[in-house]
């Protein structure tokens, strides 16, 4: 299996703030890698695949990038509202796999 | 829009099978351009894919889960559905459904959740 690792395990940040949170495969997975956000209670939501495109709906305060084994997500000046936890994900082999989280909270 | 909806028993008790069931709204699950899968949180964890469906019934599973997952699709009934079988206390989770591209570029559309608790 491929293993995903995303650091940090958690966060604390102020409304305005640039956030960025990293993730990393075992192995290469091309660009097959998906960003999701999670809020309590709630299903995942897809924000970012294909490691940098943006799904639709989303905000473009939001952003990915990478390719191979090193990700990252960056949300340029967080929101109230993307106070959350966020996984990624790779599409590239089976079993899917995701990361551990990220949980962004507030500072 | 598209909308899936799980159903199924919330409490199993444990060595029993669990059987879930994801009803599709607003689209065809037979359009040949996705697959639809089973995902799985436990409490206060992380996301567990569990197995995945096209419309011709062709599936593919998590190994660690293969020996007791059977997820089959009723196209007539736009619904496919989750047979877990042998369940234990560490299959208490909130379970998902989800669609996904037949290239695989994420799980673009999610059901609520159902929360399944295996206790006797």
């Amino acid at each position: 299996d491929i293993q995903m690792t995303q650091s940090p395990s958690s966060l604390s940040a102020s409304a305005g703030d640039r956030v960025t949170i990293t993730c990393r495969a075992s192995q290469s997975i091309r660009s097959y890698l998906n960003w999701y956000q999670q809020k309590p209670g709630k299903a995942p939501k897809l924000l970012i695949y294909a490691a940098s495109t943006l799904q639709s709906g989303v905000p473009s305060r939001f952003s990915g990038s990478g390719s191979g084994t090193d990700f990252s997500l960056t949300i340029s000046s967080l929101q109230p509202e993307d106070f959350a936890t966020y996984y990624c994900q790779q599409s590239y082999s089976t079993p899917r796999t995701f990361g551990q989280g990220t949980k962004v909270d507030i500072k | 829009q598209l909308q899936l909806q799980e159903s199924g028993p919330g409490l199993v008790k444990p060595s029993e099978t669990l059987s879930l069931t994801c009803t599709v709204s607003g689209g065809s699950i037979s359009n040949n351009n996705y697959y639809w899968g089973w995902i799985r949180q436990p409490p206060e964890k992380g996301l567990e894919w569990i197995g995945s469906i096209y419309y011709s019934r062709s599936t593919y599973y998590n190994p660690s889960l293969k020996s007791r997952v059977t997820i089959s699709i009723d196209t007539s009934k736009n619904q496919f559905s989750l047979k877990l079988s042998s369940v234990t206390a560490a299959d208490t989770a909130v379970y998902y459904c989800a669609r996904h591209g037949y290239v695989d570029n994420g799980m673009d559309v999610w059901g609520q959740g159902t929360t399944v608790s295996v206790s006797s």
